[in-house]
């Protein structure tokens, strides 16, 4: 089955940028779905289809894809943004798994 | 307010069963395929299930083949997911979610299912 790797945790500083990466098998040439989720809460999408946000997302979240990695990056980043990140991607080859990264517990120092 | 609303988790013993429900409100129901996420208790986003708007194609996750049917009621607009033989593994947060375009653009609180004796 496809595997997405992210690192595990991320630190960063207010008003600093934040990288989240996702690793996976030539994955530039999937789309690449990015999700927030605060402690006790449901998940929210905050990127689809590699870069697109939904409404009502900051423009500091942004992502890219290239390669074997898609990135997530939070610029100017609050106390409000210490999460955890999830990548995705919908493997249509495989029994049209939805397959999630492992992960990235995102601390605002 | 758009949203999605699970109900009918609880505790129950291994082999038992249970039925998860999920109601949707202020959108078109019909239009979305809709899945099934699970989270288990420290654990990463696990993929269930998914079903299309017509409920004629259905989607499993292996480890929940033969065990979990996704169905769905458009009249109802309402999704379900009935879970037989459970197991200690499957205890977790399941959330519903709706389907866009292979992202899951809409999640609801979830429902607290645990498999235990």
């Amino acid at each position: 089955s496809y595997v997405l790797t992210q690192p595990p945790s991320v630190s960063v500083a207010p008003g600093k940028t934040a990288t989240i990466t996702c690793g996976g098998n030539n994955i530039g040439s999937r789309n690449v779905h990015w999700y927030q989720q605060k402690p006790g809460q449901a998940p929210v999408l905050v990127i689809y289809y590699d870069s697109d946000r939904p409404s009502g997302i900051p423009e500091r979240i942004s992502g890219s894809n290239s390669g074997n990695t898609a990135t997530l990056t939070i610029s100017r980043v609050e106390a409000g943004d210490e999460a955890d990140y999830y990548c995705q991607v919908w493997d249509t080859n495989l029994n049209h798994l939805y397959v999630f990264g492992t992960g990235t517990k995102v601390t605002v120092l | 307010e758009v949203q999605l609303v699970e109900s009918g988790g609880g505790l129950v013993q291994p082999g038992e069963s249970l039925r998860l429900s999920c109601a949707a409100s202020r959108f078109t129901f019909s239009n979305y395929w809709m899945s099934w996420v699970r989270q288990g208790p420290g654990m990463g986003l696990e993929w269930v299930a998914n079903i299309n708007q017509d409920g004629s194609e259905k989607y499993y996750v292996d480890s929940v083949k033969g065990r979990f049917t996704i169905s769905r009621d458009n009249a109802k607009n309402s999704v379900f997911l009935q879970m037989n033989s459970l197991r200690a593994e499957d205890t977790a947060v399941y959330y519903c979610a709706r389907d866009h375009g292979g992202s899951l653009n809409l999640w609801g609180q979830g429902a607290l299912v645990t498999v235990s004796s």
